[in-house]
């Protein structure tokens, strides 16, 4: 199963809107609604910003939501904040019955 | 509070085995399912394998499919990762993560603090 497909890198300037795009397959993100994002800071654990698609766990800022169209998921990062920097990962189900992580991205702000 | 505590890293030979444990504390291993997640040093997040919170249904990544096995013991609330035959290309920072829900969806919520895996001669 390869990675699913994100820019290398998203630059925004302070309190600008980004969005960072996971491009699958019709057989993992365009099949399920299982796909979640992952907010990763250097030396630290993943924390997830999105799951199912859409939605977000408790305590997990509003600034981020999440949506999908045909084979590609979105993450969408509004009123962007230092804090905003850092790798983000998108995830999906497959059809394999396994799961599959983005190529991930390096948000940086300007 | 939910704390996932890793142990059980370190170095070994190619061909060598080793088995990582993940300690949960503040919920139960019954009611969520658990995921293994790998990270290869300045690279990204690989999936590797996850249970269910019945226990009955484990699932892997192809890449270790046939040598790694996910199990756990309820009564200590441990999850464990029994890797054999080992190969340089599992070298990685190894992440316990328990999921939302019962059913495995790698939808991680709370995360291990990751153990370091050397494969090397």
């Amino acid at each position: 199963q390869s990675a699913l497909t994100q820019p290398a890198s998203v630059s925004g300037s302070p309190g600008q809107s980004i969005s960072i795009s996971c491009t699958g397959a019709s057989s993992d993100v365009g099949a399920y609604n299982f796909v979640s994002w992952y907010q990763q800071h250097p030396g630290k654990a993943p924390k997830l910003l999105i799951y199912d698609v859409s939605n977000r766990p408790s305590g997990v800022s509003n600034r981020f939501s999440g949506s999908k169209s045909g084979n590609t998921a979105s993450l969408t990062i509004s009123g962007l904040q230092a804090e905003d920097e850092a790798d983000y990962y998108c995830s999906s189900y497959t059809s394999s019955n396994t799961y599959v992580f983005g190529t991930g991205t390096k948000v940086t702000v300007l | 509070e939910v704390q996932l505590l890793e142990s059980g890293g370190g170095l070994v030979q190619p061909g060598g085995s080793l088995r990582l444990s993940c300690a949960g504390s503040g919920f139960s291993l019954t009611s969520y399912a658990m995921t293994w997640v790998r990270q290869a040093p300045g690279k990204g997040l690989e999936w590797v394998s996850a249970i269910s919170g019945s226990g009955d249904s484990t699932y892997y990544a192809d890449s270790v499919t046939g040598r790694f096995t996910t199990s756990r013991d309820t009564s200590k609330n441990t999850l464990y990762l029994q890797m054999n035959s080992l190969r340089v290309e599992d070298t990685a920072v190894y992440y316990c993560a328990k999921d939302v829900g019962y059913l495995a969806h790698n939808n991680n919520d709370f995360w291990g603090q990751g153990t370091l895996v050397t494969v090397s001669a």
